[in-house]
């Protein structure tokens, strides 16, 4: 079956850490997104990528990273410069023009410690 | 960038009933989507209407779009346990994917 695999689904880290939360997609789909979600709040976009080896800025990419090396990955790098990590991360990818419908993972939750 | 807002933020039924949940959104737009999100899980697509469009189905769920006013709503009817779930609008449509209100959480009471 097709579709975005994150991981991992939880994950512990120690201030000063970096992670990497890692989306896998087999759905053929160009366009691939990070979303941050917070308690009760709704999704704000980190970073988004329409081709490999091509990423554009969100609205909170600070203290992030991406890089899309193959057109299935799209890793999402949480460095130490983030002020304020814990949260849940939702990748997301979409292989339509113009309507974006989102195809989205299962979300990875992250906790700093 | 455009926002959709949804309300009310929290609503609890009874199972069975029909559940009205509002989104408003501030500029004009191509279409409208809807989203669920059950607890810890990522978001399911439900439904997208077209600007020109005033009203659609997909089983037990109406979207109506009214583009003068900016607001579209969702209607879940005989609601079930099942439905119990965040349902987020969203719009945008662009290279930089869709803006999301911070959604209703629903709670359908057995």
């Amino acid at each position: 079956d097709g579709g975005i695999t994150q991981s991992p689904k939880y994950l512990f880290r120690k201030e000063g850490q970096n992670v990497t939360l890692s989306c896998e997609q087999n759905l053929n789909h160009d366009a691939m997104y990070w979303y941050r979600q917070d308690p009760g709040q709704g999704l704000r976009l980190i970073y988004y990528s329409q081709i490999v080896n091509d990423f554009q800025k969100g609205d909170i990419a600070e203290g992030y990273s991406v890089s899309r090396e193959k057109k299935e990955s799209f890793p999402l790098t949480v460095t130490s410069a983030q002020k304020n990590p814990t949260a849940f991360y939702l990748c997301a990818s979409t292989g339509q023009s113009g309507a974006n419908v989102l195809t989205f993972g299962a979300g990875s939750r992250l906790t700093v410690l | 960038s455009q926002q959709g807002e949804e309300d009310p933020q929290a609503l609890s039924i009874q199972e069975g009933e029909n559940a009205t949940m509002n989104c408003s959104y501030k500029t004009s737009i191509n279409n409208l989507q809807w989203y669920r999100q059950n607890s810890g899980r990522g978001l399911v697509h439900l439904i997208l209407i077209r600007s020109n469009e005033r009203e659609k189905h997909s089983g037990r769920l109406r979207v109506t779009l009214d583009t003068s006013k900016k607001s579209s709503s969702l209607l879940i009817t005989a609601s079930r346990a099942a439905d119990t779930a965040s349902y987020f609008c969203a719009t945008g449509g662009g290279a930089d994917g869709l803006t999301f209100g911070k959604g209703t959480h629903l709670i359908i009471q057995p």
